[in-house]
Parts: structure tokens; C-alpha cells; sequence
């Protein structure tokens, strides 16, 4: 089974329209992290957002901010007020807790994110 | 601050050929990852470490691949022989001790085998 889902592999929005770019995810850690990347054209990956599994409140930064469903496992990015420059791949990875250690993010399949003037 | 820095950005090389990808973490990160990244696949972790010491490589696909950590500031990816389906971008990251870390990617290096 894939840890995170993201069913949207395209997106087409107006600009200055808001847009949620689905993710779900499987885990069964308790302690666990959510991240949204992306990447645009010129390749680099770019850290937008993070979500902690006891984080009671919805991360916001900035026009990001990231719809959290714990019991649905459901970690949504929405962007505000969309711009011609948030066209771009956007990745929902997930970090889980194990033993005290670390492990690597899994990513989903990504979102194409495209912005019409 | 400097980033995470791989080279080469790109690498085209011939089948058969031994390639050498190399990272410089940001300094104090004691996680460094290799990810791997394709259409067909999207992004893949291939291989962890932790304080220079591999943790987890049930993502490298095969013997043909090795990766080393000889110190806190360098890492390879080394991939002989290399095959066409080995093309795809390799990018590396590192992150704090402090769970959980978000992840700090270079720029990826886009390897082409012919």
C-alpha cells in the first residue's frame, strides 16, 4: 500500500483563485511529520510547509497552509490567492518515527500545479 | 549559508561506465539521504545515514550501487556499471538530529546513460 496518496496528478487554476492539493497518508506510528515540497521547473525542491502529528493547530506560512484531518489521514496544502509563480510540482511526504530514530521522507506521486493568468 | 551542494549537475556517460555523484551536506546535519528521483517513479529514497553510518539502503536497487559517508561533510553515490535505466536525478539532503527534521535538498545532479 502507497504511505501517501496524492490523487491530483494535474491541476488547472485561475490565478488568484485559492487551491487544495490533495494528500492522504498510512501510517501506524503515533509520532509522525507531514511536509509539502515544490519543485518547479528549474528542478530544486523547496520546502514550503510542516505538520506534526500532535499538532493541534493547522500549520500555516504564509499563502500555505495545510488542512490536517488526523483521523481522516488527510494533510491538504492550500494556497491562497494563487500567483503565476506557484506553478510547479508540489510533493506531500511524510516522516515517521521509529524507535527514537529518524527515517528518510516518503514522497507521493506530486501534483501538477498549473496557473492561467 | 551554503546548502546542500552535489556535483556534477549533469553527467552524461555511456553504459558500462562507473559513475561517482558526490554530496556536501549543510554542516552540523547528522541525516544525510539519497533520493532518486523519475517519471515513471517519482521520488525514491535509496539510502540513509546517520552520523556517517548507513541506517537504512533497502532502497538501492541493486549491487551495482554503493553508497559511502567517510566523514560528516561528504557522501557518493557510485553507481558500476551503469545502465540506461539508471537515468533519472539523483538528489542528496540532509536535516537535523531534532525529530522531525524537515529535509534540505541540493540542487540534484541529472545523470544521462546512454
Amino acid at each position: 500500500a502507497q504511505k501517501i496518496t496524492q490523487t491530483q496528478p494535474g491541476m488547472f487554476v485561475q490565478e488568484k483563485e485559492a487551491v487544495t492539493l490533495d494528500c492522504t497518508y498510512d501510517t501506524s506510528d503515533q509520532s509522525y511529520g507531514l511536509f509539502w515540497y515544490k519543485q518547479p521547473s528549474s528542478g530544486e525542491m523547496i520546502f514550503l510547509i510542516y505538520q506534526g502529528s500532535y499538532d493541534e493547530q493547522n500549520a500555516t506560512e504564509g499563502r500555505y497552509s495545510l488542512n490536517f484531518q488526523k483521523a481522516r489521514k488527510s494533510a491538504n496544502l492550500v494556497i491562497s490567492a494563487s500567483q503565476l509563480g506557484d506553478s510547479a510540482m508540489y510533493f506531500c511526504a511524510m516522516r515517521e518515527g521509529q524507535r527514537g530514530g529518524a527515517d528518510g521522507l516518503t514522497f507521493g506521486k506530486g501534483t501538477h500545479l498549473i496557473i492561467q493568468p | 549559508d551554503a546548502g546542500v551542494i552535489q556535483s556534477p549537475r549533469h553527467e552524461v556517460t555511456e553504459m558500462g561506465q562507473e559513475v561517482t555523484l558526490r554530496c556536501k551536506p549543510i554542516s552540523g546535519h547528522d541525516y544525510l539521504f539519497w533520493y532518486r528521483q523519475t517519471m515513471m517513479r517519482g521520488l525514491e529514497l535509496l539510502i540513509y545515514f546517520n552520523n556517517n553510518v548507513p541506517i537504512d539502503d533497502s532502497g538501492m536497487p541493486e549491487d551495482r550501487f554503493s553508497a559511502k559517508m567517510p566523514n560528516a561533510s561528504f557522501s557518493t553515490l557510485k553507481i558500476q556499471p551503469s545502465e540506461p535505466r539508471d537515468s533519472a536525478v539523483y538528489f542528496c539532503a540532509s536535516s537535523l538530529r531534532v525529530l522531525p527534521g524537515e529535509l534540505f535538498f541540493g540542487e540534484g545532479s541529472r545523470l544521462t546513460v546512454l
